[in-house]
């Protein structure tokens, strides 16, 4: 089946240590972002890569780490130095500089213990 | 100024009631807009899409579009509780980065 896969589902973390969410797609999309949202909250993105071997900061990237060495892989690393990080993270996917349809994967919770 | 508002609502409406959610933006380059329905704990999924001015229909959904005033709306005909949500806009700007907005929360009451 086509789409984006985000593992894990739920993972817990100890405070100092980092955490590295993956996201695979096999959608052949050029265009993949991260987004993290709070409870009640919209969605704030944190990077987003329109191209292998590119990537741009969003409005929170401090704390957090991501690379795109293929086209079907955007993992996200959240470091220690991401004070609050317990939050949902949502990897989404688009196709090409003029594509419309965004795609989101299933979400990866993530809490600090 | 967010770049992307939205009421947080809740909106309560009723069964087989009309509900209407807005959106406004601030950059004025941007090129496409969507809405997005988030059930709670899940991921959003995309309802529709509009990048012209006017009127865009699928089914009971509709979406209006007016750049001059930066705003964008979207009607849901016929609501059913099932619809209850948070109902997401999001804005794509020029340099293709995809911002959202907070998102209202609709409840459809049977």
């Amino acid at each position: 089946d086509g789409g984006i896969t985000q593992s894990p589902k739920y993972l817990f973390r100890k405070e100092g240590q980092n955490v590295t969410l993956s996201c695979e797609q096999n959608l052949n999309h050029d265009a993949m972002y991260w987004y993290r949202q709070d409870p009640g909250q919209g969605l704030r993105l944190i990077y987003y890569s329109q191209i292998v071997n590119d990537f741009q900061k969003g409005d929170i990237a401090e704390g957090y780490s991501v690379s795109r060495e293929k086209k079907e892989s955007f993992p996200l690393t959240v470091t220690s130095a991401q004070k609050n990080p317990t939050a949902f993270y949502l990897c989404a996917s688009r196709t090409g500089a003029t594509g419309n349809t965004i795609y989101f994967g299933e979400g990866s919770w993530l809490t600090v213990v | 100024q967010k770049e992307v508002e939205q009421n947080s609502g809740p909106l309560s409406v009723p069964e087989g009631a009309i509900a209407s959610l807005n959106c406004t933006y601030s950059d004025r380059g941007s090129q496409s807009f969507f809405w997005y329905r988030q059930y709670s704990g899940k991921s959003p999924e995309l309802i529709m899409f509009i990048y012209s001015n006017g009127d865009k229909e699928d089914g009971r959904f509709t979406a209006q579009l007016n750049k001059a005033s930066q705003y964008v709306s979207l009607l849901i005909r016929d609501s059913q509780p099932s619809d209850s949500a948070t109902y997401l806009c999001a804005v794509r700007r020029n340099n293709n980065d995809m911002r959202f907005g907070a998102g209202t929360r609709l409840t459809v009451k049977p």
